[in-house]
């Protein structure tokens, strides 16, 4: 079956330290997306690509980094220079312009 | 930053009644809307993608419409029932990214 997966669900992260987030989709899509969720605020845009090799920052994207190796992969990374990181993180692929496919999130607290 | 806005934030109804959302977002550079449906521990599901000024989608209760000159589309639900309780996301496509709203959660009462 097609869909986006993303790990782990949970994540403790001490200060200081880089955790990276991982996201896998197989519905063969060129975009990817990750955004952030807040208590009683909306997704908020991290970072997005559209292409292999090729990646945009979001409105949010400091002390966070991405990479796009493969069309399928599309990891995040916090890093320490993120001040607050404890957050619901959602991961979604669309074709260009299409509707989006979320993964299940993962909830990143730190310890 | 582009501002999309969801109201109301929160909503209870009884069952059976029939609601309605909103979503406000830029009347210019417009590509698409798109509608979500956001239950507890699932992930977010497309319920409609509207690109035509005019446009009017419907899906069993629940239906949509859309007005790009204002800025505005609604989400409909006829006769709410209990599985409809979930969080309804729109999403402002001016181009490739999507802007999402802050979310109308609604609660259907038995």
């Amino acid at each position: 079956d097609g869909g986006i997966t993303q790990s782990p669900k949970y994540l403790f992260r001490k200060e200081g330290q880089n955790v990276t987030l991982s996201c896998e989709q197989n519905l063969n899509h060129d975009a990817m997306y990750w955004y952030r969720q807040d208590p009683g605020q909306g997704l908020r845009l991290i970072y997005y690509s559209q292409i292999v090799n090729d990646f945009q920052k979001g409105d949010i994207a400091e002390g966070y980094s991405v990479s796009r190796e493969k069309k399928e992969s599309f990891p995040l990374t916090v890093t320490s220079a993120q001040k607050n990181p404890t957050a619901f993180y959602l991961c979604a692929s669309s074709l260009v312009g299409g509707q989006a496919f979320f993964g299940q999130g993962t909830r990143l607290t730190v310890v | 930053i582009l501002n999309v806005e969801q109201s109301p934030q929160s909503l209870h109804v009884q069952e059976g009644d029939s609601t309605n959302f909103t979503c406000s977002f830029p009347s210019s550079n417009f590509y698409a809307l798109h509608w979500y449906r956001w239950e507890t521990a699932k992930s977010p599901e497309a319920l409609f993608v509207m690109t035509l000024n005019g446009d009017e989608k419907k899906k069993g209760r629940i239906s949509a419409t859309l007005n790009t000159k204002e800025g505005y589309s609604y989400l409909y639900i006829k006769g709410s029932q209990p599985e409809d309780s979930a969080t309804y996301l729109c999403a402002f496509l001016p181009g490739n990214q999507f802007y999402f709203g802050t979310g109308t959660s609604l609660t259907v009462i038995p």
